[in-house]
C-alpha cells in the first residue's frame, strides 16, 4: 500500500496562469475526493469521482476549476485563469468504503 | 447546511494530562463523525469513527462517542503525550444516498502537549 499521492507538492504561479494537479489514489480505491484547504480553516470538499464519473461538485468549484478521472484511476485538477483567492493547500483522498477516506500528502499553490 | 464546530486552539497540556476537545455538529438526518489528525509535516489520518448514535470509536487511546441528543462526538484521551502534539479535525458525512460524499470538517483544534 503505497498511499494516496499528489504531484507537484508546491506550485508557484502567477496570476492568470493555468495550473494542473495529479492525483494518484491507492490502487483498489473506486472513490476519489478533492478538497482545498486554506491557513487555519479545515479542508473543504470541492468534487468527488466514483470511478469514472463525477458525480458531485461542491459550489465552491467555480467555472475555472475542473477535474477529471479518465480512466477510472488517476485524477487531475486544473484551474484556470488562477486568482490570487486560489492559494491554497488543494488534497486528494480516496476510498473504497465510504466511511475511510485515505488522504494524499495535498499540493500547496501560491499564487502571486 | 451541515457544519461541525470545534474548541478553537492551541490547547496546551503538560504530558500525562487528561484531554478533551469539544465537536458538536448540525446536519439533517444521521450522519456519520470522523476525527481526523494532521502531526506536523504530514497528511490528514483518519484517527477514529462512528457511523450511529451511541456509537464509540477508539483508537491509540482516544475515545468519542457519537451522542445524538446533544449532537456532539467529543475528543477525549486519559493521558496525552508530547507525540500526540498535533492538529485534529472533527468531521461529519452524510449517509450514502443523503447527499453529499464529501466530508464538512470544522477549523481544526491545535494540540501542544509539553513534556
Amino acid at each position: 500500500d503505497t498511499g494516496v499521492s499528489q504531484n507537484p507538492r508546491h506550485k508557484i504561479t502567477k496570476r492568470g496562469q493555468n495550473v494542473t494537479f495529479r492525483c494518484d489514489p491507492i490502487s483498489e480505491h473506486n472513490r476519489l475526493y478533492w478538497y482545498r484547504q486554506t491557513l487555519g480553516q479545515g479542508p473543504e470538499f470541492l468534487t468527488y469521482f466514483q470511478n469514472e464519473a463525477q458525480l458531485e461538485k461542491s459550489r465552491l468549484l467555480s467555472d475555472r476549476f475542473s477535474a477529471e478521472r479518465p480512466k477510472g484511476s488517476f485524477s487531475t485538477l486544473e484551474i484556470q485563469r488562477t486568482e490570487q483567492g486560489d492559494s491554497a493547500m488543494y488534497l486528494c483522498a480516496s476510498s473504497l468504503e465510504v466511511h475511510e477516506q485515505y488522504f494524499g500528502p495535498g499540493t500547496r499553490l501560491t499564487v502571486t | 447546511g451541515d457544519s461541525v464546530t470545534q474548541m478553537e486552539g492551541p490547547v496546551t497540556l503538560s504530558e500525562e494530562a487528561f484531554l478533551t476537545i469539544n465537536c458538536t455538529y448540525t446536519a439533517t438526518g444521521y450522519p456519520s463523525l470522523f476525527w481526523y489528525v494532521q502531526y506536523p509535516g504530514e497528511g490528514l489520518q483518519l484517527l477514529l469513527k462512528a457511523t450511529k448514535a451511541d456509537d464509540k470509536g477508539s483508537n491509540k487511546g482516544f475515545e468519542a462517542t457519537y451522542r445524538k441528543e446533544t449532537t456532539s462526538f467529543h475528543l477525549e484521551k486519559g493521558s496525552v503525550q508530547v507525540s500526540d502534539s498535533a492538529v485534529y479535525f472533527c468531521a461529519l458525512l452524510k449517509r450514502p444516498g443523503g447527499g453529499a460524499d464529501g466530508l464538512t470538517f470544522g477549523k481544526g483544534t491545535h494540540l501542544i502537549i509539553q513534556p
